[in-house]
């Protein structure tokens, strides 16, 4: 149990598809990210909340539309995606301020038909 | 802008072998260091951090890394490995942003095969 819950674990959509995935944080910290892995590529951070505000979006294409309605909870919109989106989709938290580390969840294994 | 370098893509050891895993960052002040490690179909699990202090520190399962500032090196080990021990590992530099959240930056990853 890392801390970070995510959901679903694995999604397959069609590019038509508008779907979500939810990322929960039962540690307490102020700031939430989504990244993205990639086969062959380093893990990409797309956006980056801090205290329930966007402070960072990593040229995202507008297809991925993030949502913090609290420090606990992130969810990631998707509509229209594309395959080359398929990859797993990781959520971490931390709590800023010095000698923190990010937790990660599991991931959602997202395969875009 | 800061990167992190893991020239080995895949490494393979004896069990009971020893392990080092190399990591080389570019950086302009000193970082926060990481390593996190990866069981397939799973996230990331922290190993251990470098924040500052004792350069060489020492994290879960059993393993080190040592913080070397001239050769901006912070290459992990393990005296020996256990067949557990597959997965992949990923080298990560931290730096906190003008809002004050930690921003990560991830090497490629070392994916390390454990053989009889």
């Amino acid at each position: 149990e890392t801390g970070v819950t995510q959901t679903p674990r694995h999604l397959v959509m069609g590019m038509t598809n508008k779907k979500s995935l939810k990322c929960e944080q039962h540690l307490g910290h102020n700031a939430m990210y989504w990244y993205k892995q990639s086969a062959k590529k380093p893990l990409e951070l797309m956006f980056v909340y801090s205290l329930e505000e966007r402070v960072e979006n990593n040229s995202v294409p507008s297809r991925f539309s993030p949502e913090c309605p609290n420090s606990s909870h992130l969810f990631l919109h998707l509509h229209t995606l594309q395959p080359e989106d398929s990859a797993l989709y990781l959520c971490a938290s931390s709590q800023f301020g010095g000698n923190t580390e990010a937790f990660f969840g599991q991931g959602t294994r997202l395969t875009v038909v | 802008a800061q990167s992190v370098t893991q020239p080995d893509i895949h490494i393979t050891v004896s069990e009971g072998a020893s392990l080092e895993l190399r990591c080389n960052y570019s950086y302009g002040a000193t970082p926060y260091l990481f390593w996190y490690v990866q069981s397939p179909g799973q996230g990331l699990q922290l190993l251990l951090k470098y924040f500052s202090g004792d350069t060489l520190v020492q994290g879960i399962k059993g393993f080190e890394a040592e913080f070397k500032r001239s050769q901006s090196s912070f290459n992990l080990r393990k005296p020996s490995v256990h067949w557990s021990d597959a997965a992949e590992y990923f080298c990560a530099v931290g730096l906190i942003s003008n809002f004050g959240n930690e921003k990560l930056t991830f090497g490629t990853g070392t994916r390390l095969t454990i053989i009889p």
